[in-house]
C-alpha cells in the first residue's frame, strides 16, 4: 500500500518570502501522480499542483513549484513570494495512475504567512 | 469549470436519526465519487467509492449499514448517516472524479449530532 508522509505539522513564513513544503511517499509503482492540494479556513480543498511521475520537469504553476525526484521519493512544494492567502493547510497526495483513482493523502502542514 | 457542491453545508440532527448529504458534479459527468471524513485538524480519511450504477466500496473499518452511499447518477451521490450518534459528528467531504486522473472537491459538510 502507498504511504505519504508530511514530515513538518506546521511551518510559518514571512510575507513576499519563499517556503518549501517536504513530502515523500512510498510505491512499488511506476506510473502516478502526485497533488499538493491547498485547505483554507473555509475547509474548501483546492488543486493547487500535479505531477506526473512519467514526466521529469518539475510541474509549475505561477508562483508555486515542485521539486520532483522520483528515486528519492520525494515532491516538495516551493511557495515564492508567500502571500497572506496562502495560509492554510497543505495536503501531499498522491494516486495510482490507471487504477481506481483514489488519493492517498498525508497529514498535512499547516502553513502561517505572517505579515 | 468542474465544481462539485455538496448540500447541506452544515446540518444538526438528533441522536438516533438519519441524515442525507447530497454530492453533485455541476458541469461534468463524474464516473466515480469518492466520501471523506476530516477531523478536526487531520487529513482527509476515504469513507468510500461509488460509482454510478453500482455499490460502493468501502474503506476497511466503515460501516456500510451506518453509511450508506447512492450514486443514482452521472452527476449526483449521497451519503445517508444512519441511526446518527455524536460520535458520527464530523466534516464530511465528496469529490468527483471525471475519469482523468483527478479529483474535485465539494465544499464539505459540517454535521453535528445532538
Amino acid at each position: 500500500a502507498q504511504t505519504v508522509t508530511q514530515s513538518q505539522p506546521e511551518m510559518s513564513v514571512q510575507e513576499a518570502e519563499t517556503v518549501t513544503l517536504s513530502c515523500t511517499y512510498d510505491t512499488s509503482e511506476n506510473n502516478y501522480y502526485l497533488f499538493w492540494y491547498k485547505q483554507p479556513p473555509s475547509r474548501q480543498m483546492i488543486l493547487v499542483i500535479r505531477q506526473e511521475a512519467y514526466k521529469q520537469q518539475n510541474a509549475t504553476e505561477n508562483r508555486f513549484s515542485v521539486n520532483f525526484q522520483k528515486a528519492a521519493k520525494s515532491f516538495s512544494l516551493k511557495i515564492s513570494d508567500s502571500q497572506l492567502g496562502d495560509t492554510a493547510m497543505y495536503f501531499c497526495a498522491f494516486m495510482n495512475m490507471g487504477g481506481s483513482e483514489k488519493l492517498v493523502f498525508g497529514k498535512g502542514t499547516k502553513l502561517t504567512v505572517n505579515p | 469549470g468542474a465544481v462539485v457542491s455538496q448540500h447541506p453545508s452544515w446540518v444538526i440532527c438528533k441522536s438516533g436519526t438519519s441524515v442525507k448529504i447530497e454530492c453533485r458534479s455541476l458541469d461534468f459527468q463524474a464516473t466515480t465519487m469518492f466520501w471523506y471524513r476530516q477531523f478536526p485538524k487531520q487529513s482527509l480519511m476515504l469513507m468510500a467509492t461509488s460509482n454510478e450504477g453500482s455499490k460502493a466500496t468501502y474503506e476497511q473499518g466503515v460501516e456500510k449499514d451506518k453509511f450508506l452511499i447512492n450514486h443514482a447518477s452521472l452527476t449526483l451521490s449521497t451519503l445517508t448517516v444512519t441511526s446518527a450518534h455524536p460520535e458520527d459528528s464530523s466534516f464530511y467531504i465528496c469529490s468527483a472524479a471525471p475519469g482523468r486522473n483527478e479529483q474535485y472537491f465539494g465544499p464539505g459538510t459540517r454535521l453535528t449530532v445532538t
